[in-house]
């Protein structure tokens, strides 16, 4: 059974980091594109970012709100992806869910997402 | 980045009713269009992909089509469960967005 599994979310002040992991089973991690979006309390989702797989060298997107503070990264060993939160601002504050791109699927510039998780918050306020 | 507009925000159905929601893109995306379906408190959940192809699992009442810059979901015979949010999102492009979400009640 594909399963996604998010960690990480926590309460954090403005300016600060922190880290989400993204643990996956059920399937070769590797051969995956990894997406992450965001939903805010009571709105609607919004695309974060993606890594492709090795086979297409692990390059990274970012939606510009987070461009520059935000930076995603995999460990295939151990089939985990993380999203690395630099200098988090209030408007930060969401469910962060991360998911599976099927590579096969994609458009070559970015995926849908078939299997997801269920989501960790995170809160940015002081 | 590619607005994508969906339409209506929310709809009141009856069991049984045809159910379409539209989505418009603001320029060519092809055939790059998922629909995913969200209950409260819940993960979305990818319906369709491709703009037209059901994923896996999806029951047959649900259908995409559309290509370039209209689409549409259809609910063919909505059923209670159908009772969830709706979003588009288009991946044509490096930086993925999605719809507004349109809220499908049952009457």
């Amino acid at each position: 059974e594909v399963q996604l599994v998010e960690s990480g979310g926590d309460l954090a002040q403005p300016g600060r980091s922190l880290r989400l992991s993204c643990t996956a089973s059920g399937f070769t991690f590797g051969d995956y594109a990894v997406n992450w979006v965001r939903q805010a309390p009571g709105k609607g989702l919004e695309w974060v970012g993606f890594i492709r797989s090795k086979t297409f060298y692990e390059i990274t997107e970012y939606a510009a709100s987070v461009l520059g503070r935000f930076t995603i990264t995999r460990d295939d060993s151990k089939s985990i992806a993380y999203l690395q939160m630099d200098s988090l601002k209030t408007e930060d504050t969401a469910m962060y869910f991360c998911s599976r791109g099927p590579h096969r699927f994609c458009s070559g510039y970015s995926c849908h997402s078939d299997y997801w998780g269920q989501g960790t918050l995170v809160t940015v306020s002081s | 980045d590619i607005q994508m507009t969906q339409s209506p925000s929310t709809l009141s159905a009856s069991v049984g009713d045809r159910v379409t929601i539209t989505c418009r893109a603001s320029q060519n995306i092809n055939i790059w269009l998922a629909w995913y379906q969200q209950k409260p408190g819940r993960a979305p959940k990818s319906l369709i992909f491709m703009a037209s192809n059901l994923e896996s699992g999806v029951p047959s009442r649900f259908s995409g089509s559309g290509s370039g810059t209209d689409f549409t979901l259809t609910i063919s015979s909505l059923q209670p469960d159908d009772s969830a949010t709706y979003y588009c999102q288009q991946y044509s492009t490096n930086s993925a967005t999605f719809g507004q979400g349109t809220k499908v009640e049952i009457k």
